[in-house]
């Protein structure tokens, strides 16, 4: 099925660690993203990559880091900088061309 | 920075009844769309409406778009209990397409309808 996978859907982290959310993408599609959403919150855009080996920050990226090596990968790292790191993140892409955003189900982050 | 806010946070309704909710954002936009978001799950995208569109329809939805207001609005005819869900609007801003397209989001109004 096409889609955009995210893993794991659960995960804890001790604090001092860092952990690494996949997203995987089967649409073909140019462009990814990662969303913080908090409790009762909308969402914030952390990093955005438009093309292979490239990304750029977005409105919350301290903390974060990001790769793009493939198309269809957007791997997020949630560094032990990133002060209050407990939160659902989501994954996004779509086509350059397009408007419409397509989202994973997402995955929930708790340090404990 | 969140671009849109949606008004109210929170709605009840009884199913049977229209729902309507609201957004304003602050900068000129290209298109604003409405998401859907199930409780703990990933968004949908339900509608888009472009800046030089003032009205839009998809089945049971209707949008409405002010541009001088920087407003939008969302109406859900006779709501059923699966409407019951988080909706965001979001904002792609003008002169951001390409490489530097990404889109805002609001915090949401949280839909409750009731059987």
């Amino acid at each position: 099925d096409g889609g955009i996978t995210q893993s794991p859907k659960y995960l804890f982290r001790k604090e001092g660690q860092n952990v690494t959310l996949s997203c995987e993408q089967n649409l073909n599609h140019d462009a990814m993203y990662w969303y913080r959403q908090d409790p009762g919150q909308g969402l914030r855009l952390i990093y955005y990559s438009q093309i292979v080996n490239d990304f750029q920050k977005g409105d919350i990226a301290e903390g974060y880091s990001v790769s793009r090596e493939k198309k269809e990968s957007f791997p997020l790292t949630v560094t032990s900088a990133q002060k209050n790191p407990t939160a659902f993140y989501l994954c996004a892409s779509k086509w350059l061309s397009g408007n419409t955003i397509y989202f994973g189900e997402g995955s929930w982050l708790t340090v404990v | 920075s969140q671009q849109g806010e949606e008004d109210p946070q929170a709605l009840s309704i009884q199913e049977g009844e229209n729902a309507t909710m609201n957004c304003s954002y602050k900068t000129s936009i290209n298109n604003l769309q409405w998401y859907r978001q199930n409780s703990g799950r990933g968004l949908v995208h339900l509608i888009l409406i472009r800046s030089n569109e003032r009205e839009k329809h998809s089945g049971r939805l209707r949008v409405t778009l002010d541009t001088s207001k920087k407003s939008s609005s969302l109406l859900i005819t006779a709501s059923r209990a699966a409407d019951t869900a988080s909706y965001f609007c979001a904002t792609d801003a003008k002169g951001g397409g390409g490489s530097n397209y990404k889109l805002t989001f609001g915090k949401g109004t949280l839909l409750t309808v009731n059987p």
